[in-house]
């Protein structure tokens, strides 16, 4: 039962343009929402996260966006940098399951210099 | 800040082998998890620890996982007999508190090959 979904596994986008990472969820008791990155032999990275009484939340050039009544949050990278390359997972969870996270399978995002 | 440690950083064992992992979360970090990652797959949970009290482990297969967190601080997850299907990388994870918005800070990971 995959309660958190990435429905593209990669991603490819220009150097200086903007990159948007799309997540959709089915509980719709989740209240916090997570991205990490992940580079390859490493573990995953906290980047920004979002509670479900916002529906923006910005750092930098990161920008996350949750719509709950679509149950969908996305993550904006403006501009997108050759460092961003990696696979980013996206993660919700509920205070009601003791800060249980579940994770999406991640997207794979190339920048392209 | 240290972040959390594991070790070893790769295992390679034959099926029906045992094999051990260790964490060390990051300092004053109550709670600790276990999650196991399947090639293309994201993180799934297998136990979660609140000090040195089990949580939730109701995804971990205990007849043939088990996990110990002694004195509230480092962990162990033992694999007894692996099976190829264990094949994955298995991280661990802590954060300051259960409940509430506080993000987990993983480890590097340990990748398990069983062949």
């Amino acid at each position: 039962d995959q309660q958190v979904k990435q429905n593209s596994p990669s991603l490819s986008v220009q150097e200086g343009r903007i990159s948007i990472l799309n997540c959709d969820y089915t509980n719709s008791m989740f209240d916090y929402f997570l991205w990490y990155k992940k580079y390859p032999a490493e573990g995953p990275t906290f980047l920004i996260s979002i509670s479900s009484i916002k529906d923006k939340n910005e750092d930098g050039r990161f920008t996350v966006f949750l719509n709950k009544s679509a149950k969908h949050l996305s993550l904006h990278i403006v501009p997108s940098q050759p460092g961003d390359s990696a696979v980013y997972f996206c993660a919700a969870s509920a205070q009601y399951t003791g800060n249980q996270f579940y994770f999406g399978t991640g997207t794979s995002l190339t920048v392209i210099p | 800040e240290a972040g959390v440690a594991q070790s070893p950083r790769y295992k390679i064992i034959e099926k029906r082998q045992s094999v051990a992992f260790w964490c060390n979360p990051i300092s004053g970090h109550a709670t600790l998890y276990w999650y196991q990652q399947i090639l293309g797959q994201g993180p799934k949970l297998l136990i979660q620890f609140q000090n040195n009290g089990v949580v939730d482990d109701s995804q971990l297969p205990k007849d043939r996982f088990s996990a110990e967190r002694l004195k509230g601080v480092d962990s162990t997850l033992k694999i007894q007999p692996a099976k190829l299907e264990d094949s994955a990388v298995y991280l661990c994870a802590s954060s300051s508190r259960t409940g509430g918005n506080s993000p987990l800070h993983f480890g590097n990971g340990t990748r398990l090959t069983v062949t």
